[in-house]
């Protein structure tokens, strides 16, 4: 059965460091692409960053210089490290497992999700 | 980036009714459009992807199509449980965009 945990969340003060972290089972995580995808409060959903079997990264422009997807393949995890937090950074952030079909691309398995505050 | 706008923002439905909720994309984006619900204080899950083809698991009564860069998601029948808030996505080219959402409540 393919689980997501996410952790790691938690209240931080703008300019600040957090590393989230989403612990994967039933599937590789380094054999899939991997999304994390945010949503603020009474908000809808923002795309955040994704990182392809190969290695291959791409980002949000809001995350752009400041965030950074990565995996640990000996752990099955994937990171979200995120840098010079800003108070629009507050949302709850998913990790999400990708996959591909013919002509789709798509988050087939959610995790449940951690909050990041970011607040003084 | 390629812009997703949805509509009606909300509606009000009453069980067994049709309904049907659409997506447009700022430029095209072959049939790279998938839907997900989501409820409150829950994940999304994905309904529909590649624009009309139903996930594994998901009630027939849910389905989509295309027409150049609109797309709708049906619902046939509406039942108690589908009274959420839909969300399209494409994932033709980064950044994968989300529309706004709409939300789908009791008459």
């Amino acid at each position: 059965e393919v689980q997501l945990v996410e952790s790691g969340g938690g209240l931080v003060q703008p300019g600040g460091s957090l590393r989230l972290s989403c612990a994967a089972s039933g599937f590789t995580v380094s054999s899939n692409y991997m999304s994390w995808v945010r949503q603020a409060p009474g908000k809808g959903l923002e795309w955040v960053s994704v990182i392809y079997p190969g290695g291959t990264t791409y980002s949000a422009d809001s995350a752009k210089g400041r965030f950074t997807i990565s995996r640990d393949n000996s752990k099955n995890t994937l990171y979200l490290q995120m840098n010079s937090l800003r108070d629009e950074d507050t949302a709850v952030y998913y990790c999400a497992r990708d996959s591909s079909a013919s002509s789709g691309y798509y988050h087939d398995y959610w995790g449940q999700g951690t909050l990041v505050t970011v607040s003084s | 980036d390629i812009q997703m706008t949805q509509s009606p923002s909300s509606l009000s439905a009453s069980v067994g009714d049709r309904v049907i909720i659409t997506c447009r994309a700022s430029q095209s984006i072959s049939t790279y459009l998938n839907w997900y619900q989501q409820k409150p204080g829950k994940a999304p899950k994905l309904l529909i992807y590649a624009a009309s083809s139903l996930q594994r698991g998901v009630p027939s009564r849910f389905s989509g199509s295309a027409s150049g860069t609109d797309f709708t998601l049906t619902i046939s029948s509406l039942q108690p449980e589908d009274f959420a808030t839909y969300f399209c996505q494409q994932s033709d080219i980064t950044p994968f965009t989300f529309g706004p959402g709409t939300k789908v409540d009791i008459k």
